[in-house]
C-alpha cells in the first residue's frame, strides 16, 4: 500500500513570495490533515478536510494561507505572501476516518523562508 | 483546553538499556493517547495509541506504555534499547483536534 506522498519535500522562498505544496493521501482515505512542525516543537494542525470539506481550521493563519481539497483526494496548502516565521515542516496525513482512526504522515515539506 | 507535556528534551541511553519516555496531558475527558517516532527527514511513525480498557498497551518494535489516569501520564517504555531507536518521539493527546508535546530527542550509545 502506498503511503501519503508530499511534494516537493524541499523549498527555499524569500518572504513575501508565494509558495505551495500538495498532498496524495493514502488511498480510500476520507480525513486530510495539514500539520506545521516548527523546529524543535510539535506537529501543529493547520487544517483538517473530511473528504473535501472543512472540519476545522481554527489554527490556521487566514490572512497568509490556504488550503484546498477540491475532489475529496489530493491537497494543497499555499502561503501567501511567505514569512519568516512560517520556515517549519509542512507535514500532510491521512486517516479513514476521523476520531480514533490511526493518522498515516507523509515525510513532509521543509520551507524555508530567508 | 487539551496540552501535552513532554519534561525531558534530550535522553541519552546506552544500546541494551532500558528506556522510558515521560508524558503527561490535560485533557477534559477520557483522553485519546498516542506515542508517535519521528526518525530524522521521516514523518511521524505510529508506535500505540490507547483508547480505552487495559492500561497497558503494547505497539510496535517493542516498546509499550502505561496510562494512569491519576497521574495524567502515559510513558512510553523499552526493556532494551537498540541504536536503531535512535529519534524523536512525540506524544499527543486527543482525536480530531490532536495536541501534540514539543518532543524527547533519544540518543543511544553503542
Amino acid at each position: 500500500e502506498a503511503g501519503v506522498a508530499q511534494s516537493p519535500r524541499y523549498k527555499i522562498i524569500e518572504k513575501r513570495q508565494s509558495v505551495a505544496f500538495w498532498c496524495n493521501p493514502i488511498s480510500g482515505h476520507a480525513t486530510l490533515y495539514w500539520y506545521q512542525q516548527i523546529l524543535g516543537q510539535g506537529p501543529k494542525l493547520l487544517i483538517q478536510f473530511q473528504n473535501n470539506g472543512v472540519v476545522d481550521d481554527s489554527q490556521l493563519p487566514k490572512d497568509r494561507f490556504s488550503a484546498e481539497r477540491l475532489k475529496g483526494v489530493d491537497s494543497t496548502l499555499k502561503i501567501q505572501p511567505a514569512k519568516l516565521e512560517d520556515s517549519a515542516v509542512y507535514l500532510c496525513a491521512s486517516s479513514l476516518g476521523s476520531g480514533r482512526y490511526e493518522q498515516y504522515f507523509g515525510p513532509g515539506t521543509r520551507l524555508t523562508v530567508t | 483546553a487539551q496540552s501535552v507535556t513532554q519534561p525531558d528534551i534530550h535522553i541519552t541511553v546506552s544500546e541494551g538499556a532500558s528506556l522510558e519516555l515521560r508524558c503527561n496531558y490535560s485533557y477534559g475527558a477520557t483522553p485519546y493517547l498516542f506515542w508517535y517516532v519521528q526518525s530524522p527527514g521521516q514523518g511521524l511513525q505510529l508506535l500505540l495509541k490507547y483508547f480505552s480498557g487495559d492500561t497497558l498497551v503494547q505497539g510496535i518494535k517493542g516498546f509499550e506504555a502505561e496510562f494512569k489516569r491519576s497521574q495524567s501520564s502515559f510513558n512510553l517504555r523499552k526493556p532494551s534499547v537498540h541504536w536503531s531507536d535512535a529519534a524523536e518521539y512525540f506524544c499527543a493527546v486527543g482525536t480530531n483536534d490532536m495536541r501534540f508535546g514539543a518532543g524527547t530527542r533519544l540518543t543511544v550509545k553503542p
